[in-house]
């Protein structure tokens, strides 16, 4: 079974440029996780997806961040303008549904983003 | 605002030691307790999760859960050096999404 994929793997711009992530989830996950890792940190949720609908958005910075799910398989993640503070690693997860509170979430192996 | 809070660590145990990472939860309603793995610049994988009061065993790992003092634990019995990562406990809070709080997570490091 391939893995949720993620790309790009790594990614430097300068402060208020924009950057798009992309994600792919693992094939049948209806749920997909978008979570921002700052170094030493745990993951943080920023926006989960059921099928192509927003479940929690709640941590998103909506000012510069967006997401979307068009169809409800794949997903992008755009930060715009970038700030020095974003600098992180951005981590997709996908697993079977939201509807328990035992899913296993699978994750990406994320992207590295580093803001000048 | 829900927290989950691991001391940072890093906790250092010789070979076949056994290492104890714990975790504390704010949360009363929390139903499910996560704990995952991650290697350095790798992402996290899943070791178990746990939702019963008391402890559950797969092989060298054993989850212990106290929700009364709102304490869950991860004990790993004959450490390795391949165990040396950092360990992320996870809690759900049971809401419409079952959605994850990620405490910062304990480094531990398996001296041989």
């Amino acid at each position: 079974e391939a893995g949720v994929a993620q790309s790009p793997r790594y990614k430097i711009i300068e402060k208020r440029q924009s950057v798009a992530f992309w994600c792919n989830p693992i094939s049948g996950h209806a749920t997909l996780y978008w979570y921002q890792q700052i170094l030493g940190q745990g993951p943080k949720l920023l926006i989960q997806f059921q099928n192509n609908g927003v479940v929690d958005d709640s941590q998103l910075p909506k000012d510069r961040f967006s997401a979307e799910r068009l169809k409800g398989v794949d997903s992008t993640l755009k930060i715009q303008p970038a700030k020095l503070e974003d600098s992180a690693v951005y981590l997709c997860a996908s697993s079977w549904t939201s509807g328990s509170s035992y899913n296993e979430q699978f994750f990406g192996p994320g992207t590295r983003l580093t803001v000048l | 605002q829900k927290e989950v809070e691991q001391n940072s660590g890093p906790l250092s145990v010789p070979e076949g030691a056994i290492a104890s990472l714990n975790c504390t939860y704010s949360d009363r309603g929390s139903q499910s307790f996560f704990w995952y793995r991650q290697y350095s610049g790798k992402s996290p994988e899943l070791i178990m999760f746990i939702y019963s009061n008391g402890d559950k065993e797969d092989g060298r790992f054993t989850a212990q859960l106290n929700k009364a003092s709102q304490y869950v634990s991860l004990l790993i019995r004959d450490s390795q050096p391949s165990d040396s990562a950092t360990y992320l406990c996870a809690v759900n809070s049971n809401n419409a999404g079952n959605m994850l709080t990620f405490g910062g997570g304990t480094r531990l490091m398996v001296k041989p």
